[in-house]
């Protein structure tokens, strides 16, 4: 089973709001990653999480915040954004983090902020 | 030079032809290569993946790897029209510190008319 579930599939909120996106999977894999793809764009790494420790920001404005609570969960806390920041946010999990495991996507969450 | 190049199509086929999807990449030390069908609205799906030169067959799927010419592709064998998606060649990149995280590239649009 390779399934990563993502909630919710779609949000919508002002610029004023905080909401929070959710990725859970049950492989076992260790290393979980959050993706952001604009339309017609592939998908942009922002952060890695391996064995719960965050890995790698790749930059992420701080309005965006991770968190890794367990091994099974990831959440992304979302405060102050921009209507630029509307994408689909896809979360992805891996057995390990190093290049060779095979990421596996979630569905994604489509957000769009007003 | 870009880090992963795909041809950004579209390409079009017949039902039934053979689709040739195509991919470069730029970092010689990339080690691992993957191709995610993503359909529209939907998040990706991995497909294939290849770590060794040569040619790897899953059902009508073939991907082929070429370390030396840093070039990877993938074959559709009687392409289907549940085959039209959008194509996301990724590869594998050491980036500063010695991580290492997954670039795409900008994906090529397969249409297969009946």
């Amino acid at each position: 089973d390779t399934e990563v579930t993502q909630t919710p599939k779609h949000l919508v909120m002002g610029m004023t709001n905080k909401k929070s996106l959710k990725c859970e999977q049950h492989m076992g894999h260790r290393a979980m990653y959050w993706y952001k793809q604009k339309a017609k764009k592939p998908p942009e790494l922002m952060f890695v999480y391996s064995y719960e420790k965050l890995s790698i920001n790749e930059s992420v404005p701080s309005r965006f915040s991770p968190e890794c609570p367990n091994s099974s969960l990831l959440n992304l806390h979302l405060h102050a954004l921009q209507p630029e920041d509307s994408a689909l946010y896809l979360c992805a999990s891996s057995h390990g983090w190093t290049g060779n495991n095979e990421q596996y996507f979630g569905p994604g969450t489509r957000l769009t902020v007003t | 030079q870009k880090e992963v190049e795909q041809n950004s199509g579209p390409l079009s086929v017949p039902e039934g032809a053979i689709a040739s999807l195509n991919c470069t990449y730029s970092d010689r030390v990339s080690q691992s290569f993957f191709w995610y069908r993503q359909y529209s609205g939907k998040s990706p799906e991995l497909i294939m993946s290849i770590y060794s030169n040569g040619d790897k067959e899953d059902g009508r799927f073939t991907a082929q790897l070429n370390k030396a010419s840093q070039y990877v592709s993938l074959l559709i064998r009687d392409s289907q029209p549940s085959d039209s998606a959008t194509y996301l060649c990724a590869v594998y990149k050491f980036s500063q510190g010695g991580s290492e995280k997954l670039v795409f590239g900008k994906g090529t649009k397969l249409t297969v008319n009946p």
